[in-house]
This record gives structure tokens, sequence and C-alpha cells, in this order.
């Protein structure tokens, strides 16, 4: 069965320093993979997107970067972290077609 | 194009009541569509899915139909419990989609 890890599940962090939340999937290959932001008692926003290894696609322009160096890992980043930074973040994978995501269990991101 | 849109929350129930929450869409063709929740602290569950028109997905008491008449699906419960407590997300996704559109939650609140 496929599974997906996300850590760490919490971080605090100060303004200006940088950010590398990991994701991966195991059980699968070639899975579409996604980054989600949850701000306090909001919805979700899509940031970035990938369907192959090198492949990245941001939906919000904004301070974060990711990376997909291998097929089931992603890397969101940060080189210097803002205030607004803060939130919920998501990963989520899912097969090429219209099935569902399935996520992890998220990172709170707190920055101070 | 395509959005989806949830009443708003909070919904704030007593425990054994019936529970609807409304979700309709804006979709061009036949898209697939899907109920998350998200508990206090974790990330977004699957629920339960329905991927053509008069489709009934159903899981844990909770049933959702697909009615393309009306472009809704609405998730429903015969008798909730405190521990349905949580956030439930409407989401859709097309064929030859990357992305899923998730409504914006609505928060349950469940009370002995």
């Amino acid at each position: 069965s496929q599974t997906i890890h996300q850590w760490p599940a919490t971080l605090v962090q100060p303004v200006g320093s940088p950010l590398s939340l990991e994701c991966t999937v195991e059980g699968t290959s070639n899975p579409n993979l996604y980054w989600y932001r949850q701000a306090a008692g909001r919805g979700l926003q899509l940031l970035f997107y990938s369907v192959g290894i090198g492949q990245i696609s941001s939906e919000v322009p904004q301070n974060l970067s990711a990376s997909r160096p291998q097929d089931r890992q992603f890397i969101l980043s940060s080189k210097k972290l803002l205030l607004s930074d803060s939130g919920f973040y998501l990963c989520a994978w899912r097969r090429r077609d219209n099935s569902p995501l399935h996520f992890g269990n998220g990172t709170r991101l707190t920055v101070t | 194009g395509n959005s989806v849109t949830q009443m708003e929350g909070p919904v704030t129930l007593s425990e054994e009541a019936f529970l609807t929450i409304n979700c309709t869409y804006t979709a061009t063709g036949y898209p697939s569509l899907f109920w998350y929740v998200q508990y206090p602290g974790e990330g977004l569950q699957l629920l339960l899915k329905a991927t053509k028109a008069d489709d009934k997905g159903s899981n844990k008491g909770f049933e959702a139909t697909y009615r393309k008449e009306t472009t809704s699906f609405h998730l429903e419960k015969g008798s909730v419990q405190v521990s349905d407590s949580a956030v439930y997300f409407c989401a859709l996704v097309k064929d030859s989609s990357y992305k899923l559109i998730f409504g914006s939650g609505t928060r349950l609140l469940v009370r002995p």
C-alpha cells in the first residue's frame, strides 16, 4: 500500500531563517505531488505541484520554492522566512487520473 | 473556471442530530467529486467520493450523492457523534487535470 511521510510535524523558526520541509511517498511510482498551505481558520491554498522529477509548477507568487530531486521526494524551501509564512503545510500525492489526493499529516510552521 | 462553494460554518449540532453540509460546484464536463475531513491538528483524509452523476459515495455513516442537475454534492449523516467534530472540505477534479479544487471548508462542532 502507498504511504506518504512528511516531516517535521512542528517547526518554530525566526524571521529571516531558511526553511526545508520534506515529503516522501512510498508504494507508488511517478505520482503527482502537491504542496498546500492552510492559514489559520482558512481553506487550502495550492502552492506547488509537480508531475515529474524537476518539473515544478508554482500556483502563487511567494517567498517559497519547491524541488523534486527524486521521483517520490518533494521539498518545500525558503531562503528567508517571513511572518506571513506561518501556517499548516500539507504535502499530497495522487495518481495520474481523476483519483483522490492523499495527504500527509502536515507540518505546523510558526515564524516568530 | 472550476470552483467549489461550501456553506459557511461553524455548524453546531447536538449529538444524534441530522447533518447536512451543502456543496455546489461549477465545472465544465463531468468532474469527480470528493469530501475530505480534517480532524484537529491533522492532515486531510478522504471521506468519500463519487465519479459520475447519480453516484452515491458513503463512508462511516456519511453519504453524498452526485447531482448533476443541481451541480451539488451535499454531505449528510443521519446521527452525528461528538467524534465527528472536524472541518469538512468538498473538492472536485476533472479528467486530465493535475489539480483538485477545494471549497473553503466547513467546521462542524458536535456537542454532547
